[in-house]
């Protein structure tokens, strides 16, 4: 089954505690990105990756880093969370070559205490 | 980024069509004409899309006016089931950022 998954899906954690939310899919696709979801202002776009080894900014990086070493993997860093980084965390993916469809996860509910 | 325009809110009765609609008059040539919607407690997942000429699919249809300035999702027999929040996008050829507004929360009613 054509799916991205993450992990985890819901997370507690604390002011500066470094973390890692998993996002992989499993349709050899080329482009991936992470979204945040906030109430009022909808999906917002924190980066996104064109292959191995390239990604860029989206419009609400700060705070955040990723990686893309592997085709199918793609994880969102957060070095030093804080509050404001509390939020529902979406990771996306898609074969710009030919599909136009962007598949979405399941989303990660963090909170930043 | 071209921007959308879509009613917060939406009811419908169940088993009845649902037309939903958006505004996007600032469309360029280039712009595709996206839709997505967001089920409770799930990520957004892909409906329809289009350019210029009316699509249809299994989930849906989509009519786009002839001068691209606004377009229209047609649920053609809604259930319980297409209760979600549904975002008009448009979306530049080349480019994969979608560019989410506030969407339309469709409520069904039995």
């Amino acid at each position: 089954e054509a799916q991205v998954t993450q992990n985890p899906r819901y997370l507690i954690t604390v002011t500066g505690k470094k973390l890692t939310v998993t996002c992989s899919q499993n349709m050899n696709h080329e482009y991936m990105s992470w979204y945040r979801q906030d109430p009022g202002l909808g999906l917002r776009q924190i980066y996104y990756s064109m292959n191995v080894e390239v990604t860029d900014k989206g419009d609400v990086p700060e705070g955040y880093k990723v990686s893309r070493k592997e085709k199918r993997n793609f994880p969102l860093i957060l070095e030093s969370p804080s509050p404001n980084q509390t939020s529902l965390y979406f990771c996306a993916s898609s074969d710009y070559i030919g599909d136009e469809t962007q598949y979405f996860g399941p989303g990660t509910r963090l909170l930043v205490l | 980024d071209a921007k959308t325009t879509q009613p917060n809110s939406m009811e419908s009765n169940e088993e009845e069509p649902v037309h939903l609609p958006c505004n996007h008059s600032t469309i360029s040539g280039t712009d595709y004409i996206h839709w997505y919607r967001q089920l409770p407690s799930q990520g957004p997942e892909y409906v329809i899309h289009g350019l210029t000429s009316n699509v249809n699919n299994r989930m849906a249809s989509l009519a786009i006016a002839e001068d691209r300035k606004s377009s229209t999702l047609i649920l053609h027999r809604a259930t319980l089931r297409d209760a979600a929040v549904y975002y008009c996008i448009l979306r530049q050829f080349g480019n994969e950022k979608l560019t989410f507004g506030t969407g339309t929360r469709l409520t069904i009613i039995p």
